[in-house]
């Protein structure tokens, strides 16, 4: 299995673009899940889908941030207007029951600069 | 939301050592994870612990589910170059509908 595919790995930008992050889960697992990585704040949960459906929006930080999964192969996070303070790594996982909290598979990330 | 404490934050060791870090949480968890990070990759998953007081080890790695179900610790015995790297705890509390608590991480540095 290809694993968690994420694009791209780094993203430079300027304040006020619009940015798109892209996500392929391991394919047959029903949950996917957005985190940030920054250094102040560590790992935080964004947003969550099960088969397809967004269950748990409340870490999205505010309404810059929207996520949506048109199929079970793929998802996208984006933010409009991009802001510094965006700047992190953004990544997706995937899990097959979150019930009994199996594993979630992480990808490598993707590198976000909003300059 | 509930917040994890890892402790310690980093740790320089001499290759050989063994290595212990702990989390502690203000409330249950129903699961504790332990993942390693490694620069420019994402979390890695090492030992999953779904029951209070279970212990398991995956090579030279042993992590236990705290009784309280508030703490969990990893052991790592014999450190060799390639364990440097970020280790996490993660936990899930009850109910599973709050995805993963991560905890800010223990940065593991070795001497060689």
């Amino acid at each position: 299995d290809a694993g968690v595919i994420q694009s791209p790995r780094h993203e430079v930008t300027e304040m006020g673009q619009e940015v798109t992050l892209r996500c392929k889960p391991i394919s047959g697992h029903d949950y996917l899940f957005w985190y940030r990585q920054t250094m102040m704040r560590g790992l935080e949960l964004l947003i969550y889908f099960n088969n397809n459906v967004p269950i748990d929006d409340s870490g999205m930080p505010e309404d810059r941030f929207s996520a949506k999964m048109p199929n079970a192969s793929f998802s996208t996070l984006k933010i409009q207007p991009s802001e510094p303070r965006d700047s992190a790594v953004y990544f997706c996982a995937s899990s097959l029951r979150l019930i009994r909290t199996d594993t979630q598979y992480f990808g490598p990330g993707t590198r976000l600069t909003v300059l | 939301g509930q917040q994890l404490n890892q402790s310690p934050q980093s740790m320089f060791i001499q290759e050989g050592e063994d290595v212990s870090m702990n989390c502690t949480s203000s409330s249950i968890f129903n699961t504790w994870l332990w993942y390693k990070q490694d620069p420019g990759e994402g979390p890695v998953l090492l030992i999953a612990l779904y029951k209070a007081g279970e212990l398991t080890s995956n090579g030279r790695l042993t992590a236990q589910f705290g009784i309280t179900r508030k703490d969990s610790f990893l052991n790592i015995s014999a450190s060799i170059p390639s364990d440097v790297g970020i280790y996490f705890c993660a936990g899930q509390p009850p109910g599973g509908a709050d995805g993963l608590t991560f905890g800010k991480g223990t940065h593991l540095i070795i001497q060689p």
